[in-house]
This record gives structure tokens, sequence and C-alpha cells, in this order.
């Protein structure tokens, strides 16, 4: 168990809708990373979040935001869903965010486009 | 930008074989490295890092080493078992890079290991 939380575990939905995936990361964690696996473009880095504010962005399309709370959680916003969206969703937490430590994954939100 | 590039799979091996996974890695600044790995319908869990040149980073049987001058990070263990079989990923952090932690992966290797 990494102790880092993500919620759904599933999730269905049809294109043009809206998700929400919720991660809490480790206690004390202060860092939150999204990730999206998918067949073709393999792992991806999307956005991390430090300390509620946001420290760097990847490859995350405009339709897509995320927020970090105060409670350190951490939330990632899907929008105007499309087939390609499909993919596995990973969080990850560090503790400070320097490059030398290890992220630490939760088991993934895997969201599936009809 | 900064890439890692891994040995393709899918390698199949028996029981109590020697493994190499090999990874090379293209760095703007000195990275750290790490080996992640995936099993069926999990996340990603660290198997081993290494942060700086000639570290060797070591767990569970498995071994790899910073080789600055080779910008390589292969994957080694002496004797492999059926529950070794899984998902390795490469990655690197690079705080060089525009600042970021983020982990860029290489592609990922599926090892199947047959009793």
């Amino acid at each position: 168990d990494s102790g880092v939380t993500q919620t759904p575990k599933h999730l269905i939905t049809a294109t043009g809708q809206r998700v929400t995936l919720r991660c809490s990361p480790r206690s004390g964690d202060l860092s939150v990373y999204w990730y999206q696996q998918s067949l073709d473009q393999g792992l991806q880095f999307l956005i991390q979040y430090y300390n509620g504010e946001e420290r760097a962005k990847g490859n995350i399309l405009e339709r897509f935001s995320a927020q970090q709370f105060p409670d350190l959680h951490s939330e990632l916003n899907l929008s105007s869903l499309e087939l390609g969206d499909s993919a596995l969703y990973f969080c990850a937490s560090s503790a400070t965010g320097y490059s030398n430590q290890p992220q630490h994954f939760g088991d993934g939100t895997r969201l599936s486009i009809l | 930008g900064n890439s890692v590039t891994q040995m393709e799979g899918p390698v199949t091996l028996s029981e109590e074989a020697f493994l190499t996974i090999n990874c090379t890695y293209t760095a703007t600044g000195y990275p750290s490295l790490f080996w992640y790995v995936q099993y069926p319908g999990e996340g990603l869990q660290l198997l081993l890092k290494a942060t700086k040149a000639d570290d060797k980073g070591s767990n569970k049987g498995f071994e790899a080493t910073y080789r600055k001058e080779t910008t390589s990070f292969h994957l080694e263990k002496g004797s492999v078992q059926v529950s070794d079989s899984a998902v390795y990923f490469c990655a690197l952090s690079d705080e060089a890079d525009q600042g970021a932690q983020k982990l860029v992966f290489g592609q990922g290797t599926r090892l199947t290991i047959n009793p």
C-alpha cells in the first residue's frame, strides 16, 4: 500500500461529459502529480501541484484542469470528453517535490469513454 | 527534451534465469533515476533509485547502477522468480528541465517468468 488513495477506481461515461478524479496523497506529502497512461502514449506527465500551488504543467489538454486543496488532496477535472481520453489516470505524491525524491503512486482511475 | 529509452519487450525467461533490462537516458542536467514496477491491475511501485553518478540502487534482489559516461541505468537480477512477472518502467526526474520534478518514463518492458 503506497498510502496514495485514488477514487473512483473505474469510471464509465459518454463523449461530451465531464468527470472529476480525486486523489489523497500520502500523509505529510506536499506535492501531487497527475499522469495519464494509455497504450499509444505510454505514461505522460500532466500536472504537478505543491502545497496548493501549480508547480509544473506537462501534456495537459485545455479541457483538463486540476487543483490542490488546503487539506492537500487534489482533483483532476476532465471535460468535453472524447474517445481518446480513455486511459488510466494516476496520481502520485512526494514529500517536498525535489527531483531526487521518489514519487509514490496510487492504483489509478480507469476512465472509459463510450 | 529529456527522454528515456528502454529495451523493447516483451521479455520471457525461465525461473532462476538472469535478467537484464536495458535503459538509457537523455537529460539536460543531472537527473535522478528510478525503476518502477507495475503488477497487473495495480499502480506503479518504486523498485529502486539512484540520485548521482556511480550510485547503485538495490531492492528485492534487483540492482541498477547510474552510469553517467554511458547515460545508462540497466536493471539486473541474478535469479528471477515467477512473482517477478510484471511491467518495468525506467524513469528520470531532472530539475534542470524547466524546474519541474516530473517523471519522464520509458515505454515499459513486460516481463514474463515461466516456471
